[in-house]
């Protein structure tokens, strides 16, 4: 079956450290890649996607992912994070079997951020 | 405001009983979702609108949940003879077919 995997699930930085969140997919054809971001108290909020081209799309807020294709991965980055980047990450992918473009999400990285 | 909404934003109910949520898309947007979300886990697709055609079910959805959308406008999710396990964020999300966007949910808990 088709799987996202977060690898971490509780991270905590201080500020103006650098951020790497891992996400894994289990498919072997087309994707379309997605990071969501849910801060306290907010609904989810679509950060970046991945559609084709460059494979390193940049998003809001400074982030920005790499699509790695061999590695079946699409890490999320940010060089220098903020008290305000505290919330709750989550990779989704859609795939390229699915005509509906539903998603299917990792189970979500809890970023806390001390000041 | 121009996003997806959803009523009502929380819900209590014994079990047994049967509740209805509402969602109301982004107006130009023929796609829509309903996902449902636990506490430490990602959301879980339930099912699929284009317009008014529902295209796709989970197998999560059992015969107890039913969802429309009459008009291709907004849709509602029913759950019928709710269980405990019912308890859940219910999400509704829409688009044109690029990237998803996400109302607040509608949290249910099941008494």
């Amino acid at each position: 079956a088709q799987s996202v995997s977060q690898h971490n699930h509780h991270v905590i930085l201080s500020e103006a450290a650098s951020l790497e969140l891992g996400c894994n997919y289990s498919y072997g054809g087309t994707v379309n890649l997605f990071w969501y971001v849910q801060y306290p108290g907010q609904h989810l909020q679509l950060l970046l996607k991945y559609f084709s081209g460059d494979p390193l799309v940049k998003g809001i807020k400074g982030f920005e992912a790499e699509f790695i294709k061999s590695k079946f991965s699409f890490n999320l980055r940010k060089p220098s994070v903020q008290w305000s980047d505290t919330a709750e990450y989550f990779c989704a992918v859609k795939t390229g079997s699915s005509n509906t473009g539903k998603l299917i999400f990792g189970q979500g990285t809890t970023l806390q951020v001390k000041p | 405001d121009t996003g997806v909404s959803q009523n009502p934003r929380h819900k209590i109910t014994k079990r047994g009983q049967n509740v209805t949520f509402r969602c109301d898309p982004i107006s130009e947007h023929n796609r829509l979702y309903w996902y449902r979300q636990t506490l430490g886990q990602g959301p879980e697709f339930l099912t699929y609108f284009q317009n008014e055609a529902q295209l796709e079910k989970s197998r999560l959805l059992s015969d107890r949940f039913s969802a429309e959308r009459p008009k291709g406008s907004f849709s509602t999710l029913e759950i019928q003879r709710t269980e405990q396990g019912d308890s859940a964020m219910y999400l509704c999300a829409s688009s044109l077919g690029q990237g998803p966007f996400f109302g607040p949910g509608t949290r249910l808990t099941v008494l």
